[in-house]
């Protein structure tokens, strides 16, 4: 079945320490992105990458990185300069041409011991 | 500066009856409009879409209308079952520089009674 992997479900993190979030998809999708979602509000775009080796800033990067070696995998991985890193990250990919809806991972949750 | 709101942060509805979905928006580059499911723990689902060239998209039980002058789009279920108990997203989305990004509502939790 294709779809959105994201590993761990859920990840604990000491205070000033890197983490990385795992995103790998088979949907053969060119667009990934990664998302931030708190309690009561809406979807936050982190990052975000079109092809390969490339990608852009989204609203809230700032305290996070990724990288785009592999056209199946984006990974996430939030600094110690992020201040507030505990939330739900999700995952998520398209493909690239007209307006194509974007397919979500099951999200990992990220807290500060 | 919030461009998309949904103003509505839950609603509550009987088995049966209609549901009805609103999100606003403020930035007119906006041209194609999405509608998302969430249940806890999961990743959002996409239920339907509008391009800004239609003023509605219907798919089964759901129906979504656009209303450009308004800024205005809404999701309407029909008929509500308690399966549909989630809580739904809009995302906007416009082309040129910021083409493949979208921009989410806050969210509304649905409830549907039996």
């Amino acid at each position: 079945d294709g779809g959105i992997t994201q590993s761990p479900k859920y990840l604990f993190r000491k205070e000033g320490q890197n983490v990385t979030l795992s995103c790998e998809q088979n949907l053969n999708h060119d667009a990934m992105y990664w998302y931030r979602q708190d309690p009561g509000q809406g979807l936050r775009l982190i990052y975000y990458s079109q092809i390969v080796n490339d990608f852009q800033k989204g609203d809230i990067a700032e305290g996070y990185s990724v990288s785009r070696e592999k056209k199946e995998s984006f990974p996430l991985t939030v600094t110690s300069a992020q201040k507030n890193p505990t939330a739900f990250y999700l995952c998520a990919s398209s493909i690239l041409g007209g307006y194509q809806p974007q397919h979500f991972g099951d999200g990992t949750r990220l807290s500060i011991l | 500066d919030q461009q998309v709101k949904q103003n509505s942060p839950s609603l509550s509805v009987q088995e049966g009856r209609i549901s009805i979905l609103n999100c606003d928006y403020t930035n007119s580059m906006f041209d194609y409009f999405l509608w998302y499911k969430k249940y806890p723990a999961e990743g959002p689902t996409f239920l339907i879409s509008i391009s800004s060239i239609k003023d509605k998209n219907e798919d089964g039980r759901f129906t979504v209308f656009l209303n450009k002058s308004a800024k205005h789009l809404s999701l309407h279920i029909v008929p509500s079952q308690p399966g549909d108990s989630a809580v739904y997203f809009c995302a906007l989305g416009a082309g040129g520089t910021s083409y493949g990004k979208l921009t989410f509502g806050q969210g509304t939790i649905l409830t549907v009674h039996p």
